[in-house]
């Protein structure tokens, strides 16, 4: 059965900052790792990860992926409250199933 | 491009009423469909996926269920709604061969 990890649970900091979020996967026939921001509807689609060790870059969020050790990191540059969200990691298998992580919610303080 | 309808935006029912949310797809074939909830400030929580017409996998017992009639409509249902009912739903979808998902609006259900 896949699954997918991320952590921290939850995390405030401050305008200005920079946070990296977690997420660690298992799974059986690989075939994306994706990223998603979800405020107060719909998950709004950030990056897809398919090779290893290539950066994805939009703005001030960029995102890496690891296949040997099995996971990848959101970075996030120069925090702003609008950044505030939950940010959910998913994997989509080669039977072209979903799973989701538990998500990290991020509060930015002005 | 795909998209996906699912309405309505929110709800507002009784206690012991029944529930049902359509979603429906456009722009694709035979996708894997979703239904996920999700309580505030917290993640996706699977409830029902579908590989195609009729076949449902439920991955939490409860008190809902869910039918696939045609290719590109996934409903979810319930006979009487339970104050624990209320939340987020999301229909999503995995099209082959596109390597991401995409999601419904999203419906804000509120059992009273």
């Amino acid at each position: 059965e896949d699954k997918v990890v991320q952590s921290p649970l939850s995390l405030v900091v401050h305008e200005g900052d920079t946070v990296t979020l977690n997420c660690s996967y298992e799974v059986t026939n690989f075939r994306s790792l994706l990223w998603y921001k979800q405020e107060k509807k719909a998950p709004t689609f950030l990056f897809m990860l398919t090779s290893s060790g290539i950066e994805k870059k939009s703005g001030r969020l960029s995102s890496i992926l690891d296949k040997k050790e099995l996971f990848s990191i959101l970075n996030i540059t120069a925090t702003q409250t609008g950044d505030s969200a939950i940010y959910l990691c998913a994997i989509n298998n080669a039977g072209n199933m979903l799973t989701f992580g538990g998500g990290t919610r991020l509060m930015v303080k002005p | 491009s795909q998209t996906i309808h699912q309405w309505p935006a929110t709800l507002v029912q009784p206690v012991g009423s029944p529930l049902s949310l359509e979603c429906t797809v456009e722009g694709t074939s035979n996708p894997n469909l979703y239904w996920y909830r999700q309580a505030a400030g917290r993640g996706l929580q699977l409830l029902f996926y579908s590989v195609g017409i009729g076949q449902i996998s439920s991955e939490v017992p409860q008190n809902l269920s869910a039918s696939r009639p045609q290719d590109r409509q996934f409903i979810l249902s319930s006979k009487k709604l339970l104050l624990s009912d209320s939340g987020f739903y999301l229909c999503a979808s995995t099209p082959w061969p596109q390597r991401k998902a995409f999601f419904g609006q999203g419906t804000r259900l509120t059992v009273v």
